[in-house]
């Protein structure tokens, strides 16, 4: 069954560093989402993106994170300027189209981040 | 945020018992409601969904009950075996919006 990819499953990174999380989507699939989970907290939606553009965003997603789908089958996360609160797990989703009646999101096993 | 929320944060089960977990929700614009499971180091894994439209859905041993007017739906496994034992999520999403709302989480153990 296709899957949802995600790399690293763990990164460390320095704060203030930039980090670039990866994800590969499932390929017929047209949207896309990250979401993150803090510790111990709820899985929260970060952002959505559809037809190479964002479609919605949470106030989360500040201007530290961008997205990008660089080629035809990566989307990635960066945060600019890493912050101790970035430390979390962060999910990756598609769909194939937007939600609705049989339209789950997918999701990957996650990038594990610790901002030291 | 408290839009969905699972009050229950464990439940336990006997093997090849029924399992219910529960589900109630506060925002009427939610018309799609999905349930995932969760095991340790892996991301969530789609279970079962159900639109606002319909009151139960139905797939093996999963069956997910919706009452709109009780804003609250369900999660049936029947018959519960220990490889469900994992954290189970409920989630809802509608209106012009496509982000899921996702609830805390009930980590269901089914013991043999």
């Amino acid at each position: 069954e296709p899957e949802v990819t995600q790399t690293p499953s763990h990164q460390v990174t320095q704060m203030g560093q930039e980090v670039i999380l990866r994800c590969v989507p499932i390929s017929n699939h047209l949207y896309f989402y990250w979401y993150r989970q803090i510790l111990g907290q709820k899985v929260e939606f970060l952002v959505s993106f559809y037809n190479n553009e964002i479609s919605e965003k949470s106030e989360i997603f500040d201007d530290q994170f961008s997205v990008e789908r660089p080629d035809g089958s990566n989307f990635t996360l960066k945060i600019r300027s890493t912050k101790l609160e970035d430390s979390a797990m962060y999910f990756c989703a598609s769909s194939e189209r937007g939600a609705g009646p049989n339209q789950p999101q997918h999701f990957g096993d996650g990038t594990r981040l610790s901002i030291l | 945020d408290q839009q969905v929320k699972q009050n229950s944060p464990s439940l336990s089960v006997q093997e090849g018992r029924i399992s219910i977990l529960n589900c109630d929700y506060t925002n009427s614009m939610f018309d799609y409601f999905l349930w995932y499971k969760k095991y340790p180091a892996e991301g969530p894994t789609f279970l079962i969904s159900i639109s606002s439209i319909k009151d139960k859905n139905e797939d093996g041993r999963f069956t997910v009950f919706l009452n709109k007017s009780a804003k609250h739906l369900s999660l049936h496994i029947v018959p519960s075996q220990p490889g469900d034992s994992a954290v189970y999520f409920c989630a809802a999403s509608g209106g012009a919006t496509n982000k899921l709302i996702f609830g805390t989480g009930t980590l269901l153990a089914v013991q043999p």
